[in-house]
């Protein structure tokens, strides 16, 4: 079964740092792209991030450039989300996805994210 | 970037009746790279169809996608009460990736 699960979401006041993580399970982890997409509350989807399978290129969302950072480690099947300088309109549902493309196939859970003072 | 504009906002229909939902995008969407999603409440999205018509693994097949370049439809052929939810249309051909802003179908 593929499992994606996700963590490290806590109450951040803004300007501030924080990394999130995502463990994977159930698939060859190294075939896979890995993706981050957030949702604020009752709003829609927004994609942030995507990683490719060897790590070797990233992509981001104009909204988190130079902010935020993408990685990988596949000996741990994990994925990493380092942001610095959060803003209030960062709080959002942090989900990790995966996919062989850039389709997100598969959904974690979600980890909260709330920027506030 | 490619915005994609859903439409309509709401849908209003009762079970076993037909459900046409519309993503148009503002240019072409390379390889026809459209993705779309469900999303029920307090769940994670889930992935139903790609690459403009390909159902995934086990989604019914009175689910299906059709459309290309710029113009794009999920159709739900006979509404179960399980497919009233949020769905979203998203273009997986150009950085940065994008998403419509959904359509609602509940329950009229």
């Amino acid at each position: 079964e593929v499992q994606l699960v996700e963590s490290g979401g806590v109450v951040v006041q803004p300007g501030g740092s924080l990394r999130i993580s995502c463990v994977a399970s159930g698939f060859t982890f190294e075939d896979y792209n890995i993706l981050w997409v957030r949702q604020a509350p009752g709003k829609g989807l927004e994609w942030v991030s995507l990683i490719s399978n060897n790590g070797v290129t990233t992509y981001y969302a104009d909204s988190v450039k130079g902010r935020f950072t993408i990685s990988r480690d596949n000996n741990k099947n994990s994925v990493y989300l380092q942001m610095h300088s959060l803003r209030t309109e960062d709080s959002a549902l942090y989900y990790c996805t995966s996919g062989r493309g850039w389709t997100s196939e598969n959904w974690g859970q979600g980890t909260l994210v709330t920027v506030s003072s | 970037e490619i915005v994609l504009t859903q439409s309509p906002g709401t849908l209003s229909l009762s079970p076993g009746e037909r459900a046409t939902l519309s993503c148009r995008a503002s240019q072409t969407v390379g390889g026809n790279y459209l993705a779309w999603y469900q999303q029920k409440p307090g769940q994670a999205p889930r992935l139903l169809i790609d690459d403009a018509s390909r159902r995934v693994t086990d989604i019914p097949d009175r689910f299906s996608g059709s459309g290309s370049g710029t113009d794009f439809t999920l159709t739900i052929s006979r509404l179960e009460p399980e497919d009233f939810a949020v769905y979203y249309c998203q273009q997986c051909g150009h950085s940065p990736l994008t998403f419509g802003g959904g359509t609602k179908v509940e329950i009229k």
